[in-house]
């Protein structure tokens, strides 16, 4: 069975720095995808980023990218340049290739970015 | 603009009453979910569809029951709601069933249950 752990509940950081997630997850399976969510103030669940298990490079999305650290099962966030509109909570999310489409997430970490 | 639309944006009922809530998809995607979010945060999915079939059905109460008149509908209907319902039911979208493909979420509904 899959599962996702994040560790960290929340974060708070100051505007313009830099600030990483972080995300540990377990999987029986070979091959799977590891994706990051954030949902809004509002609500709203927003797809970020993803990383696929085979490819050693990390993503790169915008301001956010990924560290990809198959040996640790480890997928961090980073946020660089961080704006007062993230602040938001943040999730880790996994699917495996079971062909089931089960997202399972973690519980999220709060990010506050503060002025 | 999310393009998976859900109605009502709350509903607040009694014990024992029957709720639905209704979700479309304006994506053409083939595959639909519907996850619960609890007042932790927490994110569960509780059943997916693919092109109308059922696909994964969660270890849910029987009273929890999807329906699906076609691949771009996907309505969750709760009879007999209880106390432990209440939580935001967000409905989802993929374009197929390939575990690389990206969810699309709905704003959710949040459920109160009196």
């Amino acid at each position: 069975a899959q599962k996702v752990t994040q560790t960290q509940t929340s974060i708070s950081v100051m505007e313009k720095t830099t600030v990483t997630m972080d995300c540990v997850y377990e999987t029986q399976d070979s091959s799977y995808f590891l994706f990051w969510y954030k949902q809004t103030a509002s609500g709203e669940i927003v797809f970020l980023i993803r990383q696929d298990s085979y490819k050693k490079e990390n993503a790169t999305v915008g301001h956010y990218s990924l560290n990809f650290q198959k040996p640790k099962s480890s997928i961090g966030l980073i946020i660089t340049a961080t704006q007062i509109e993230d602040s938001a909570v943040y999730f880790c999310a996994m699917r495996d290739d079971s062909g089931y489409n089960k997202l399972t997430f973690g519980k999220g970490t709060v990010l506050l970015v503060s002025p | 603009e999310t393009a998976v639309f859900q109605t009502p944006n709350y509903h607040v009922t009694q014990v024992g009453n029957e709720v639905s809530f209704n979700c479309k998809q304006t994506l053409g995607h083939d595959t639909m979910y519907w996850y619960k979010q609890d007042s932790k945060k927490l994110l569960k999915i509780m059943f997916s569809y693919n092109n109308k079939q059922l696909i994964v059905n969660e270890t849910v109460p029987r009273r929890f029951s999807p329906q699906s008149s076609d691949k771009a509908h996907l309505n969750l209907r709760i009879k007999s709601v209880e106390p432990e319902d209440s939580a935001v039911y967000l409905c989802a979208s993929s374009p197929g069933q390939g575990a690389n493909t990206e969810v699309f979420f709905g704003k959710g509904t949040r459920l109160t249950v009196v």
